[in-house]
């Protein structure tokens, strides 16, 4: 069946840091991929996402390339504010199922 | 910007008491979903729902769960007796249609909490 995993955290960064989160999943078809990110208190909102192999999903200087060789989607963004403090979500959907990895919490001081 | 709206955001219940929770999808979506969060833990698939019918239904969503479109705008999740391990956040998704690739759009959540 399909799945998710992604790197365990937390991950705790000064702010300017540079951002990896690691994701790698397994599927039987061609999922589309995406990161939710959950802030303190509220619910889930779609960070970015790419549909196919080699497609980069980009938002709020975050970026994620579609890896279909490597089978990765791993997260990154160059540098950190403390505003993104939170908990990252990499998921896939392909027209059967919708799974979500375990999520990797994030804190950035200043 | 429309979104899934969810009631109530937060419930305190009683273990063997049922609860309803509310959610309003996006107006013009077809596909609707709950999810689970139990605190801490990753995000759970429970149940998706099309066409007035379950389309889908994780191992989770046992004979204690049901779920309903009312009327035209409503989807609700219920829980028949609820255990103390049904603590846990609730999100309501809904998306255009299932096509992979649609993104699934999420509420900010119930809490509930069984005590």
């Amino acid at each position: 069946g399909n799945s998710v995993t992604q790197m365990e955290g937390p991950v705790t960064l000064s702010e300017e840091a540079f951002l990896t989160i690691n994701c790698t999943y397994t599927a039987t078809g061609y999922p589309s991929l995406f990161w939710y990110v959950q802030y303190p208190g509220e619910g889930l909102q779609l960070l970015l996402k790419a549909t196919k192999a080699d497609d980069k999903g980009s938002n709020k200087g975050f970026e994620a390339t579609y890896r279909k060789e490597t089978t990765s989607f791993h997260l990154e963004k160059g540098s950190v504010q403390v505003s993104d403090s939170a908990v990252y979500f990499c998921a896939l959907s392909d027209p059967n199922d919708m799974r979500f990895g375990a999520g990797t919490r994030l804190t950035v001081k200043p | 910007e429309p979104e899934v709206t969810q009631t109530p955001s937060h419930q305190v219940t009683q273990m063997g008491q049922e609860v309803i929770l509310r959610c309003v999808p996006i107006s013009n979506h077809l596909y609707f979903y709950w999810y689970r969060q139990i605190l801490g833990q990753k995000v759970e698939f429970l149940v998706s729902f099309y066409n007035n019918e379950i389309s889908e239904k994780s191992e989770i969503f046992d004979d204690q769960f049901s779920v309903e479109r009312p009327d035209g705008s409503n989807f609700t999740l219920k829980i028949r007796s609820t255990k103390l391990e049904d603590s846990a956040m609730y999100f309501c998704a809904s998306s255009p249609d299932r096509v992979s690739g649609n993104t699934i759009y999420f509420g900010e959540g119930s809490w509930l909490t069984v005590v």
